[in-house]
Order: C-alpha cells, then sequence, then structure tokens
C-alpha cells in the first residue's frame, strides 16, 4: 500500500465549478500535512497547510481527519490557472523533514 | 521565485557513468533535501542533509550519495547510471532540520540516461 494515495484524475471541470480532491495517508504518526501544486514541468510550491481544524486561503480550503486518515482540497470559483497537478504531501513519522509525496491529482479548468 | 537553484537543467547520459548534481539552497536555509521525481510520479525522498551530515535517507542504494558544503550548497552524485534514474531531480532547502518545515524546490535537474 502506498504511504500517501490520491486519485489520478484528471478532473476536467468548466471556469467557475467547484472542486474537490481527497488523499489518504498510511502512517497514524504522520504529524504535518501539506497541499502543494505543481505545473507541467515546474518544480512543486507550496499551497497550503493542512491543520485538523481546517483552514481557509481565498478560494481554498483544506480539512484532514486523522481517525479517518483522510485529506481534502476544496477549490471555488475554479480559475484556467488552477490548471496543474495538486500533491498530497505528509511529512515522515521518523524523519519530520523528510516529506512524502501523493503522485498527484491533475485539475484541467476549460472555459 | 523561491531563491533555490540547480544546475544544471537538463543532462543526458549513458548507462554506467556518473553525474553529479549541484543545488543553493535559499539564504538562511542550512537544510537541503534530494528527491527524484519519475514521470507521473509524487517525487521520492532520497536524503536530507543538515549542517554538512546526512539527516534522513530513503530507499535508494547507495550508489546515490551527497554531500553538503559550508555555504549549505549541495551535491547529489549518482554513480553507475541506469535506465531506471531518469528522472527530474529536485532539491529543496529549508531552515532546520526536525520537525516539518516549510521547503521550497529549485527548478529540478532533468537526467535522461540512455
Amino acid at each position: 500500500r502506498k504511504e500517501v494515495e490520491q486519485d489520478p484524475g484528471p478532473f476536467n471541470v468548466p471556469e467557475g465549478a467547484t472542486v474537490a480532491f481527497n488523499c489518504t495517508y498510511s502512517n497514524s504518526a504522520s504529524q504535518s500535512f501539506f497541499w502543494y501544486r505543481q505545473d507541467c514541468r515546474k518544480e512543486p510550491k507550496l499551497l497550503m497547510s493542512v491543520y485538523s481544524s481546517g483552514n481557509e486561503d481565498g478560494r481554498f480550503t483544506a480539512q484532514l481527519n486523522r481517525a479517518s486518515q483522510y485529506i481534502s482540497l476544496l477549490i471555488r470559483d475554479s480559475k484556467l490557472s488552477d490548471s496543474a497537478t495538486y500533491l498530497c504531501v505528509v511529512n515522515d513519522a521518523e524523519y519530520g523533514n523528510k516529506l512524502v509525496f501523493g503522485a498527484g491529482t491533475i485539475l484541467r479548468v476549460k472555459s | 521565485e523561491t531563491g533555490v537553484t540547480q544546475s544544471p537543467t537538463h543532462l543526458i547520459k549513458t548507462r554506467g557513468q556518473q553525474v553529479t548534481l549541484r543545488c543553493s539552497s535559499q539564504s538562511g536555509h542550512n537544510t537541503v533535501s534530494w528527491y527524484q521525481q519519475a514521470l507521473g510520479q509524487g517525487p521520492q525522498f532520497i536524503f536530507q542533509y543538515y549542517r554538512e551530515e546526512e539527516n534522513g535517507r530513503g530507499n535508494f542504494p547507495p550508489r546515490f550519495s551527497g554531500l553538503q558544503f559550508p555555504n549549505y550548497s549541495s551535491e547529489l552524485n549518482v554513480n553507475a547510471l541506469e535506465l531506471d534514474d531518469s528522472a527530474l531531480y529536485l532539491c529543496a532547502s529549508s531552515r532546520a532540520s526536525g520537525g516539518a518545515k516549510t521547503q521550497y524546490f529549485g527548478p529540478g535537474t532533468r537526467l535522461l540516461v540512455l
């Protein structure tokens, strides 16, 4: 079983749509959770950290359910510029500064 | 831009050769992590350097080795290249080891092994 699992997509949505991505992780000792965004042939960039209480950054909302080991990302009012691969990331329980990445979910926003 | 730079941007090698990739960390960052990203996959942790010492290693063979210099820049060396080593190699810098500090990625080096 992979440490971090995501639906690879692609998710094809029209501009203005709301889209949700989910992710599960296997190590219950993980302490930190993130969503990174990766544009085609570019490096990953931190989108947002994810907290148990849930957090929001503009059109983006992230949720963490520790009991179910489940992380989600909601994007409202999708823009063409949101088209990218979204990587779910947790820290390794043994080496805290080691990041464990999912394979990513592809989002394509179309006009 | 993150301030993390990597060189070269692209590289083509043949099986059995050796390669050295370089990374300059963001100012003020003393920790560098290296990741390998194969096509269609997420980045996989290779190892991390903190204050010139290896501080954690992923599931990669010993032919993957590294160095960190006093100015916190780092090198990744891969010996006896194999076809499966073809990937995007990313380095990420952060302020300190321990805990999941925010990591900033460089643009990566694309390695093709023929």
